[in-house]
């Protein structure tokens, strides 16, 4: 298995602009999770898929974040428009129970 | 919410040293679960526990589940320099068929060779 494969590693853009990440899950997964890194915060839970419908997206900061999972193998988190203080790693996880698989990240930097 | 408190924040050692972190909470968790992050990479489950006292080994590295179910420790024996990383502690967020985590704030390890 390939793992939690996300796209793109790495995200430079302008302020303003809108910012697309995408991940697919491990296959057989039912459970999809968004995370976000910083140095300050650390890993922040954004939203939380089972079975491809949202179950909790109370960490979602704002409106300006929207995540679908429109099919089993394919999520994406979109931020538009995008700030300064949204740069971070984003974390793609998914679980078939308590054990959740990362991928690698994408580094996004909001200049 | 429900917080994990791990400790030490960060730890040098010297290669060959064994090392301790612990992670502790003020709720009952009935899962435990050990993570290891390298630079630029995600995080990489590296033990699971699921049962009061349960001790599991990978390895060089031991876990155990505390038997309050508040506490768990990880321990890894004789480092090298490849255990350079943050390890994090995590568990389940209560809630029926909830496999959401939430994540103590990491243990930062360097190893000297």
């Amino acid at each position: 298995d390939a793992g939690v494969i996300q796209s793109p590693r790495h995200e430079v853009t302008e302020m303003g602009q809108e910012v697309t990440l995408r991940c697919k899950p491990i296959s057989g997964h039912n459970s999809l999770f968004w995370y976000r890194q910083t140095m300050m915060r650390g890993l922040e839970l954004l939203i939380y898929f089972n079975n491809n419908v949202p179950i909790d997206d109370s960490g979602m900061p704002e409106d300006r974040f929207s995540a679908k999972m429109p099919n089993a193998s394919f999520s994406t988190l979109k931020i538009q428009p995008s700030e300064p203080r949204d740069s971070a790693v984003y974390f793609c996880a998914s679980s078939g129970g308590y054990e959740a698989f990362f991928g690698q990240g994408t580094r996004l930097t909001v200049v | 919410g429900q917080q994990l408190n791990q400790s030490p924040q960060s730890m040098f050692i010297q290669e060959g040293e064994d090392v301790s972190m612990n992670c502790t909470s003020s709720s009952i968790f009935n899962t435990w679960l050990w993570y290891k992050q390298e630079p630029g990479e995600g995080p990489v489950l590296l033990i699971a526990l699921y049962k009061a006292g349960e001790l599991t080994s990978n390895g060089r590295l031991t876990a155990q589940f505390g038997i309050t179910r508040k506490d768990s420790f990880l321990n890894i024996s004789a480092s090298i320099p490849s255990d350079v990383g943050i390890y994090f502690c995590a568990g389940p967020k209560p809630g029926a068929g909830s496999y959401q985590l939430t994540f103590g704030k990491g243990t930062k390890l360097s190893v000297i060779p």
